[in-house]
């Protein structure tokens, strides 16, 4: 267990709708990465906060966006969903905002678009 | 563009052999090389990160070999187990003081270890 959790850990919605996916860090940990996995892009970084503020953007759609609250939890929004977004969303977390911290990765949510 | 490839896809070793599976990434500014092991239904795990200014690190049955100026490194693992049968990805990130430190991940090789 690696000491982030993700919810829901499944999600089947329609094409069109808006989700929202939630993310719990580890104790003491102040940043938070969203990842995109499917099995043609592989795992694909989306953005990054650090201690509430957006620190790092990648490959992160507009339609998609995120937030990370006071709590240091973190929920990414996916809106107007196509099929093409079901896909494993993970989110990881470390103690600074460096590359060189050990990220440790959720349990993920599988999204299924229909 | 694939700033760090993996290779092979796939990879079917017999218990007690040896897995051997190689990335090499294009940025030289990556300064953080970690593989993560993905079981199933799970998320990815750290299994053991490498920096360049060594060229091998060793932890258990898991060795990272470094080659910076060919930009490869390589994950191998000694007496593969069944129980070592998971996706292994490589990976890579760059350390602009703190700011950026998001993995560039490599497309994943599943390893299937035979009994």
């Amino acid at each position: 267990d690696s000491g982030v959790t993700q919810t829901p850990k499944h999600l089947i919605t329609a094409t069109g709708q808006r989700v929202t996916l939630r993310c719990s860090p580890r104790s003491g940990d102040l940043s938070v990465y969203w990842y995109q996995q499917s099995l043609d892009q592989g795992l694909q970084f989306l953005i990054q906060y650090y201690n509430g503020e957006e620190r790092a953007k990648g490959n992160i759609l507009e339609r998609f966006s995120a937030q990370q609250f006071p709590d240091l939890h973190s929920e990414l929004n996916l809106s107007s969903l196509e099929l093409g977004d079901s896909a494993l969303y993970f989110c990881a977390s470390c103690f600074g905002e460096g590359g060189t911290d050990t990220q440790y990765f959720g349990p993920g949510t599988r999204l299924t678009v229909l | 563009q694939q700033q760090v490839k993996q290779s092979p896809q796939s990879l079917i070793v017999q218990k007690g052999g040896i897995s051997i599976i190689n990335c090499a990434y294009e940025n030289t500014a990556f300064d953080y090389f970690p593989w993560y092991q993905q079981f199933p239904g799970k998320g990815p795990a750290l299994l053991i990160a490498i920096r360049p200014d060594v060229s091998e690190k060793k932890e258990g049955r898991f060795t990272i070999s470094f080659n910076k100026s060919a930009k490869q490194f390589s994950l191998h693992i000694m007496d593969s187990q069944p129980g070592d049968s998971a996706t292994y990805f490589c990976a890579a990130s760059r350390n602009y003081g703190g700011s950026q430190g998001n993995l560039i991940f490599g497309k994943g090789t599943k390893l299937s270890v035979k009994p």
